[in-house]
Order: C-alpha cells, then structure tokens, then sequence
C-alpha cells in the first residue's frame, strides 16, 4: 500500500521541549515537503528537499529543523524556539524536476501543554 | 517575493448553486494545481493545468488557467454537499518549491 505516514496522528509539546514529527514515503519520491497550517488559514512552506542529504528552507523555517538521510524519510522537530508551535502539519511528497503532483499525508496536530 | 492570493475566502451557497473560487499569482507560473481539503483532512489533489488558457474539466469541476499564467479559477457548477471543503491553488515557477494560496472554503447548505 503507497503513501506517505505521518505520526503520530496528535502531539502535545511542554514548554522548552523539542518534539519531532515523523514523515515516510514509499512512493519513490524525489522531494519531500513540511507545511503548517493554522486554523482557517492555508499551507505555509516550513522546509523541502529535493534529494537526500540536501534541503531548503521555506519561508517559516525559524524554530524549525529536518533532515533527509534516507529517500524515504524526512522527519521534522520542532525546537523550543518556535514560541508558537500550536498547528496542523502536514508532510508531502511528489516526484519529477519541478512542478509534480503533491502527495499529502494525513497530518500530525501538535498542541503545546 | 511571490505571492499567491485566492478569493473569496469564504463562500456559503445554496445546494445547486455555482460556485467560483479565484487565484492569483504575482509573478508568471510555471503550472498551476488545485487541490480540495476536507474538514479534518488533508489536501487532495485535483488537476494539474501547464498551458496559456487551458481549460480542462472533470464533471462538474471546470478549471482554467489565465493567458498569462498568472491567474486561475476553479467552478463548480450545481454544488452538491460533498463538494464541502477548502479549495487552494498552488502554484510553482518550475522549481520544488509551492507557494499555496489562501484558500477558499465552501460551504453547501442543503
């Protein structure tokens, strides 16, 4: 079965903790995606990779950090710098050079206790 | 740096109604997708337009995209209740990078 995995479905972060957000693909892709989205609001690039071992920040990437070791794998933690961590986000994947279809996996809603 | 815009944002129609939602693009686009987000969901996508004023169609879903590829629209026509959700647009100037517009929420009061 294809896709992409997001755990875990729901997490809540202390304060002064790092958390990290976990994103698996078996679909081959090339590139790999972090977005946050708020309540009512849309997608705000966090991070993306083209290839392993290689990737860029987007344009909300302060308080945030990833890696791409593996193809398949590219996890996110959320630092204790990023004040206002409360949101929805969302992993996705897509292949080709530029311009693919964006494959989105369920989601992980982090609150902050 | 580039900015995707997308109105209205909120829509209520009647069951049966049309439905437009708009997006655009400060600079020229590469192509431009459209997915759909159901509450409590994940977007999904829907089409992919690449060409100067395409318009392609999937049932009652009409998509276009603008002659300048800067703009692009999404109706639909006599909206049922499962057309519910947030519609965005996505655009990319050929690199990995999306910038996602605002969105638009539909809601459909039977």
């Amino acid at each position: 079965d294809g896709g992409i995995t997001q755990s875990p479905k729901y997490l809540f972060r202390k304060e002064g903790q790092n958390v990290t957000l976990s994103c698996e693909q078996n679909l081959n892709h090339d590139a790999m995606y972090w977005y946050r989205q708020d309540p009512g609001q849309g997608l705000r690039l966090i991070y993306y990779s083209q290839i392993v071992n290689d990737f860029q920040k987007g344009d909300i990437a302060e308080g945030y950090s990833v890696s791409r070791e593996k193809k398949e794998s590219f996890p996110l933690t959320v630092t204790s710098a990023q004040k206002n961590p409360t949101a929805f986000y969302l992993c996705a994947s897509s292949a080709g050079q530029g311009g693919g279809i964006q494959y989105f996996g369920a989601g992980t809603r982090l609150s902050v206790l | 740096g580039q900015q995707v815009m997308q109105i209205p944002q909120y829509q209520h129609v009647q069951e049966g109604e049309d439905f437009t939602t708009y997006c655009n693009s400060s600079t020229t686009l590469s192509n431009i997708q459209w997915y759909k987000q159901r509450p409590g969901g994940h977007p999904v996508f829907l089409i992919q337009l690449v060409k100067s004023g395409e318009v392609k169609k999937q049932k009652r879903l009409t998509f276009q995209f603008g002659e300048a590829k800067k703009n692009s629209s999404l109706h639909i026509t006599a909206t049922q209740t499962t057309d519910v959700g947030t519609y965005f647009c996505a655009g990319t100037s050929g690199t990995y990078k999306y910038i996602f517009g605002t969105g638009t929420r539909l809601k459909v009061l039977a």
